[in-house]
């Protein structure tokens, strides 16, 4: 079955620098990868998609990068804020058709002004 | 739009009771799941339904039923509660190849 590892439980990043968070996954290489944000007691939300066919995703401050030969994806938030402190999730779709998605453990980030 | 509503928010079950747990979404989804989220172990998928009646077992189906009432409504059943089962169970809905909109969550507790 498919592994799917987030480089670490916490991160701790300088208010301003870029935070990188890594997600790494075994066996099978994914349709499409997800990120999600999720804060304490709430539900997680959507921020970024990218397909097997994409290099590079971008939205504002946000860039994804998908890497199937490393089999590997990266997350970036560049100019960070305490606001971006939260917890990110990456989950992957192994299948167009068959969508159930399969989600790491998550990182969570803390932004130190 | 509400997005995807759950109910209840909070709830303590003693071993053995059973109850339902309540999801529906206004987005006009075909599918919709169910997740529990424990502590190291992320989000794991319990059921989850493709389209209106339809039902399919995840990855930790064990203890739990499903029944999806309508293409709105998706609850989920512990028939007889144990503590292993304590958890915090979110309901999401997608339509295919967007990303799930998930459901603030329900923080459920046995003893």
């Amino acid at each position: 079955s498919q592994k799917i590892e987030q480089n670490s439980e916490a991160l701790n990043i300088q208010e301003g620098k870029t935070a990188t968070l890594t997600c790494n996954y075994t066996n099978y290489s994914p349709a499409y990868l997800q990120w999600y944000r999720q804060d304490p007691g709430r539900g997680p939300v959507f921020l970024l998609l990218i397909r097997e066919n994409e290099k590079e995703k971008r939205k504002e401050r946000l860039k994804v990068t998908f890497d199937t030969t490393l089999k590997q994806s990266l997350f970036h938030i560049t100019a960070s804020q305490p606001a971006d402190s939260a917890t990110y999730l990456c989950a992957l779709v192994r299948v167009l058709g068959n969508e159930k998605l399969t989600f790491g453990t998550g990182t969570r980030l803390t932004i130190i002004p | 739009n509400a997005g995807v509503t759950q109910t209840p928010k909070f709830q303590v079950l003693k071993t053995g009771q059973s109850m339902t747990l309540q999801c529906a979404q206004d987005m006009n989804h075909n599918s919709m799941y169910w997740y529990r989220q424990d502590p190291g172990m992320g989000l794991r998928l319990i059921y989850y339904s493709a389209s209106e009646g339809t039902t399919d077992k995840g990855e930790v189906p064990n203890g739990y039923n499903v029944s999806r009432l309508n293409k709105r409504e998706f609850s989920l059943r512990l028939e007889s509660a144990a503590p292993s089962q304590t958890s915090v169970y979110f309901c999401a809905s997608r339509r295919q190849g967007i990303e799930e909109y998930f459901g603030p969550g329900t923080r459920l507790t046995v003893t």
